[in-house]
């Protein structure tokens, strides 16, 4: 149980374009879903806080704008990048919270974006 | 965010032997978390810690829960090349915020 799904896996886009990740709980209902940044040989970073029907929290330093969150239920929460820069090129990674398993935080397989 | 101090940050072991690591913060944290992150992958939950000076294992994997509540170790036994990959320790505070330590890259040599 406590199965966490992202789609795409990877992405390759053109600069100036968006692009949309989609972050599933598979088998729970998750109060809360996050969003996590990671660069190479570096810890994750958080990006923002999302429980479902609100909007989402931002951590200091990440542009809301930029970073669109949408968390439209208890199982699925999208990331959008909204033009799209190289500079954004990064490996994204959600995780959802579940009450059922003491609030620990499950992790999808993360998200490989490269902005030409 | 804290940042949790991680150490060692990269080693290289030969197989079959026993590994340690461990994680140090200056802030009290509720509970400790073990991830193990393989390459293109999202950190996988090896062990989770709730009580000061608690002692959990999970196959090879043991962690232990600082008395302080300010540190957690975790220990592989025995080795084998499977174990490879990127620890990470966590700590989540008593607003449910997850700090997450700089990593600790585990090479096992047949």
């Amino acid at each position: 149980g406590a199965v966490v799904s992202q789609h795409p896996s990877r992405v390759i886009c053109k600069s100036g374009t968006s692009v949309k990740i989609e972050c599933r709980s598979l088998d729970f209902q998750a109060t809360t879903m996050f969003w996590y940044r990671q660069f190479p040989k570096q810890s994750l970073m958080l990006m923002a806080t999302s429980n479902e029907g609100s909007k989402a929290t931002y951590e200091q330093g990440v542009e809301k704008d930029k970073f669109l969150i949408n968390h439209a239920s208890l199982t699925l929460s999208t990331l959008t990048v909204t033009s799209a820069h190289p500079e954004d090129s990064s490996f994204y990674i959600c995780s959802a919270r579940t009450e059922r398993t003491r609030n620990e935080q499950f992790f999808g397989p993360g998200t490989r974006l490269t902005v030409l | 965010g804290q940042q949790l101090n991680q150490s060692p940050q990269s080693m290289f072991i030969q197989e079959g032997e026993d590994v340690s690591m461990n994680c140090t913060s200056s802030s009290i944290f509720n509970t400790w978390l073990w991830y193990k992150q393989e390459p293109g992958e999202g950190p996988v939950l090896l062990i989770a810690l709730y009580k000061a000076g608690e002692l959990t294992s999970n196959g090879r994997l043991t962690a232990q829960f600082g008395i302080t509540r300010k540190d957690s170790f975790l220990n592989i036994s025995a080795s084998i090349p499977s174990d490879v990959g990127i620890y990470f320790c966590a700590g989540r505070d008593g607003n449910n915020r997850l700090a997450f330590g700089k990593g600790n890259q585990v090479v096992v040599i047949p």
